[in-house]
C-alpha cells in the first residue's frame, strides 16, 4: 500500500541554520505531494505542495522538489527562525483519492 | 471565512462506552475527511466523503466505528463500544475537491482529543 517515511526527529537547530527534513514515499501512479505544518497549539495547515515530477513547491522560504526517480520530497529552508518551530508532516494523495501522512518531524529552533 | 469546526474539543470516557464527534466543514467544500492521530504518529485516514457519498473507508474499523454525512454538509463519527486503543485525537478536514485532484488542499479542524479509561 501507499506509505510515507519521514526523517525521525526531533530536530534542533540554531537560528539561521540550514534545514533539511527528508521524506520518501511509496505509491502507485503519480501522487500529489504535500508538506503540512502544525505550530504549537494550532491545527494542521498546508505549507506547500507539488503535483508532478520536478515540480517545486515553495512557501514562507521553505522549498521541496518532487523527485520521481528517488521517490522523495525533501523539505528545505536556507535560514530557519525561532517561529519555524513546529511539527512538519509529509503527505501524499493518489489519483484514487487516498491520503497518507508520515509520522511527523518535530523542529525546534533555538535563538 | 470560517474554518472547520469540531466538537467537543475533549472527551473522556470509559472503555465500552459510546462517543460521537461532530464536524462542520468549510462552506462549499465537497470532500470531508476523518483522521485518527495517535500520539507520536501522523494522521491516519479513517473515512473520506465526497458530498454525502463514501469515497474511501478502507481503514475504518467498521465493527465499532461508523460515520455519516447527511445532506453532504456536516458529519458525525461514532465509536461504539470504545476500547483503550481508541485514545487519540480525531481530526476532521475538508477540501474543495477530491484528494489527488487540483483542489485537494485539506483544511483541518482543531481536533477532538479522546481519552478512553
Amino acid at each position: 500500500g501507499d506509505s510515507v517515511t519521514q526523517m525521525e526527529g526531533p530536530v534542533t537547530l540554531s537560528e539561521e541554520a540550514f534545514l533539511t527534513i527528508n521524506c520518501t514515499y511509496t505509491a502507485t501512479g503519480y501522487p500529489s505531494l504535500f508538506w503540512y505544518v502544525q505550530y504549537p497549539g494550532e491545527g494542521l495547515q498546508l505549507l506547500l505542495k507539488a503535483t508532478k515530477a520536478d515540480d517545486k513547491g515553495s512557501n514562507k522560504g521553505f522549498e521541496a522538489t518532487y523527485r520521481k526517480e528517488t521517490t522523495s520530497f525533501h523539505l528545505e529552508k536556507g535560514s530557519v527562525q525561532v517561529s519555524d518551530s513546529a511539527v512538519y508532516f509529509c503527505a501524499l494523495s493518489t489519483n484514487a483519492g487516498k491520503s497518507t501522512f508520515g509520522d511527523g518531524t518535530t523542529l525546534t529552533v533555538k535563538p | 471565512e470560517a474554518g472547520v469546526a469540531q466538537s467537543p474539543r475533549y472527551k473522556i470516557i470509559e472503555k465500552r462506552q459510546s462517543v460521537a464527534f461532530w464536524c462542520n466543514p468549510i462552506s462549499g467544500h465537497a470532500t470531508l475527511y476523518w483522521y485518527q492521530q495517535i500520539l507520536g504518529q501522523g494522521p491516519k485516514l479513517l473515512i473520506q466523503f465526497q458530498n454525502n457519498g463514501v469515497v474511501d473507508d478502507s481503514q475504518l474499523p467498521k465493527d465499532r466505528f461508523s460515520a455519516e454525512r447527511l445532506k453532504g454538509v456536516d458529519s458525525t463519527l461514532k465509536i461504539q463500544p470504545a476500547k483503550l486503543e481508541d485514545s487519540a485525537v480525531y481530526l476532521c478536514a475538508s477540501s474543495l475537491g477530491l484528494a489527488g485532484g487540483d483542489l485537494d488542499e485539506q483544511f483541518f479542524g482543531p481536533g477532538t482529543r479522546l481519552t478512553v479509561l
